[in-house]
């Protein structure tokens, strides 16, 4: 499983546009790359997964590059409630569901 | 909805007592689970692998004779902590892949406080 490096911790303001980068150098060729979302006293939460380039759904984006040895996750204009830990994955998708966490990204969103 | 239910949320025990904490997969069938421990401000620690029908794989460093992991079904997994300690109050977290029709996804459960007293 691929080792994982993130920001400790990021501040940003309510309105704002926050990308959290995840670097992933040991990334294998059948590796996905998968963002959840922690708040206190909850199990993560599901927030995107992609391969390569960008994916986007109703609540982030996911940009790769080509190299894939990092990854972007993009929260678009950020509430008080988007105040959690961010988690950046990677694991081989389709495995039984194993993951192991890094640190994580705590962010902050102030008014 | 929840695709994976932890019961209870929270629970207190006595030291030197021992607690179930369960871990239910709705809607689907889950031949693996994951148990995972959390101390306040860190990480999700791995703890082990449910394997339906046979015994769990523990993480190195993980006691399986205190963790017992029970996994009897395809929808339910149970982690019981055998004479709890203070040290062993933790939030305690599983977690399983959802099925196809929900796109392959990792789903966690809300987690279980334990607190040993």
């Amino acid at each position: 499983l691929a080792k994982t490096t993130q920001p400790i911790s990021m501040d940003s303001y309510e309105g704002q546009e926050v990308n959290i980068t995840c670097s992933h150098n040991n990334i294998a060729t059948n590796d996905y790359i998968t963002w959840y979302q922690q708040f206190p006293s909850q199990g993560p939460r599901f927030i995107i997964q992609g391969y390569k380039t960008k994916v986007t759904n109703e609540v982030a984006s996911l940009f790769i590059p080509a190299d894939r040895k990092s990854s972007t996750l993009s929260l678009p204009r950020v509430s008080l409630s988007d105040t959690a830990v961010y988690y950046c994955l990677v694991a081989l998708r389709g495995n039984t569901g194993k993951l192991i966490f890094g640190q994580g990204t705590t962010l902050q969103v102030k008014p | 909805g929840a695709v994976v239910s932890q019961h209870p949320s929270r629970v207190i025990c006595k030291s030197g007592t021992s607690v179930k904490i369960e871990c239910r997969s709705l809607d689907f069938q889950a031949t693996t689970m994951f148990w995972y421990r959390q101390f306040p401000k860190q990480s999700l620690m791995l703890m082990a692998t449910s394997n339906e029908g046979s015994k769990a794989t523990y993480e190195q460093g993980v006691e399986k004779d205190k963790f017992l992991i029970n996994h009897a079904s395809l929808t339910l997994s149970t982690l019981t902590v055998t004479s709890a300690h203070p040290e062993d109050s933790s939030f305690y977290i599983c977690s399983a892949r959802g099925p196809q029709g929900r796109g392959n996804t990792i789903y966690f459960g809300e987690g279980s406080w334990l607190t040993v007293v």
